[in-house]
């Protein structure tokens, strides 16, 4: 079976400094990654995805990801957080983009001006 | 492109009353998806489509939960008997047949509140 598990549940940065959201997975088989991120009152939206191209990911609104194998990881880091930045972000695990996904428990991300 | 449309937006049913929502996905889109999310919790996986097929569904697809899809286009969930633990947001998706961009598009989803 697949999981995610986000490992904090808040961070907390001050605005133009780097964020790091950390993110484990399992699964059986390669797995296809993604981070989606939720702002109050709107849908989820995409932010990147990882399906066994390169292993640094570029999303969108200057996010990165990395897939790392050996440490089952796929960590989302931005160099400066804006007051936008400040959602709840979800990682998440699939066998592929359009099979049922399965989320973690979320981060919520602040952001101090 | 208009985006998966949900509706309604709200909904606020006494317990044992039986709802019904809506989804439209994206135009092309041939894989439709339900998710539950509980506050403070990431969504959770219900039931999907491909086309008028239901393709899988979730072990927390209770007896009391139906989704249809009849013709294809847009999708139904169905909740008979609510309980008070039915309360949650229920999220809507929608994809690309597979080979193309394949993530999944969210909807807005419909708060369901139960009292």
């Amino acid at each position: 079976a697949q999981s995610v598990t986000q490992l904090d549940s808040h961070v907390s940065v001050s605005e133009g400094t780097p964020v790091l959201l950390r993110c484990n997975y399992s699964s059986s088989y390669s797995p296809s990654l993604f981070w989606y991120v939720q702002h109050p009152n709107k849908g989820l939206q995409l932010l990147l995805k990882y399906t066994s191209a390169a292993t640094l990911v570029k999303g969108i609104n200057g996010f990165e990801a990395e897939f790392k194998k050996s440490e089952t990881s796929f960590h989302l880091t931005k160099p400066s957080a804006h007051m936008s930045d400040a959602a709840e972000y979800f990682c998440v695990v699939s066998d592929s983009g359009n099979t049922p996904l399965v989320f973690g428990k979320g981060t919520r991300l602040s952001v101090i001006a | 492109d208009t985006g998966v449309s949900q509706n309604p937006r709200h909904k606020i049913t006494k317990r044992g009353q039986n709802v019904t929502f809506r989804c439209d996905p994206i135009s092309e889109h041939n894989r439709l998806y339900w998710y539950r999310q509980t506050l403070g919790q990431g969504p959770e996986f219900l039931t999907y489509f491909q086309n008028e097929a239901q393709l899988e569904k979730s072990r927390l697809l209770s007896d009391r939960f139906s989704a249809e899809r009849p013709k294809g286009s847009f999708s139904t969930l169905e909740i008979q008997r609510t309980e008070q633990g039915d309360s949650a947001m229920y999220l809507c998706a929608s994809s690309r047949p597979a080979g193309l961009n394949y993530e999944q598009y969210f909807g807005p989803g419909t708060r369901l509140t139960v009292t």
